[in-house]
């Protein structure tokens, strides 16, 4: 079964330091990807996503993601962090021979951005 | 605006008691989904539907029920069976196919006491 790691439950950085929040999936079959935001007691928002064609994907407030299929892995990055930056960040994989359409997310990373 | 709402916002039971949780979605779109959140547990799916009339159990079904009588609803019934249903529950929908996001609601605190 599919299945998503995030390495790093929280991260710690100070204002204008770059970030890398790291996310791995196990399958070898062709994915989607996607990185979620979700601040506190709301729902998720899409950041950003993986589907085909350039393997750099960005979003339009800075952050950018690599897909890499040799190593499984779709790391999430920021060269310069905001106070805003501060929330739970969670991966997510979707097969796309379609398991039934299910979106498998990570365990978050909780992103702290400090002055 | 077309989205997907969730209510209420905050929810207390009694242990022992049943609760239903709503979902509607103004999108139009065929799959959708419900995601328990815990803290350093990221979201495990409860289940989902990909189409009205038919939903399949997710990671942790047990405890709860749906129904899907509507494609734009999708209403999540936390029972008595259910040890540990202290939790943040998200509704999500996404259109048919994998390769697009799920859109999410704002999400339901239910807490048993």
């Amino acid at each position: 079964a599919q299945s998503v790691t995030q390495l790093d439950s929280q991260v710690p950085v100070f204002e204008e330091a770059p970030v890398e929040l790291r996310c791995n999936y196990s399958s070898s079959v062709s994915v989607y990807l996607f990185w979620y935001v979700q601040y506190p007691n709301q729902g998720l928002q899409l950041l950003l996503k993986y589907l085909s064609g350039s393997t750099l994907v960005e979003s339009i407030n800075g952050f950018e993601a690599e897909f890499n299929k040799s190593q499984t892995s779709f790391h999430l990055r920021k060269p310069s962090v905001h106070i805003s930056d501060t929330a739970e960040y969670f991966c997510a994989v979707s097969d796309i021979y379609n398991q039934g359409g299910k979106l498998i997310f990570g365990q978050g990373t909780e992103l702290s951005v400090k002055p | 605006d077309g989205g997907i709402t969730q209510s209420p916002k905050y929810l207390f039971r009694k242990e022992g008691q049943n609760v239903t949780l709503s979902c509607e979605q103004n999108l139009n779109h065929d799959a959708m989904y419900w995601y328990r959140q815990d803290p350093g547990q990221g979201l495990r799916l409860i289940y989902y539907s990909q189409i009205v009339n038919d939903f399949q159990k997710g990671d942790i079904a047990e405890g709860y029920s749906v129904s899907r009588e509507k494609k734009e609803s999708f209403p999540l019934t936390v029972t008595s069976a259910q040890k540990n249903p202290t939790a943040f529950y998200l509704c999500a929908s996404r259109q048919q196919g994998t390769d697009t996001e799920a859109f999410f609601g704002q999400g339901t605190r239910l807490t048993v006491v």
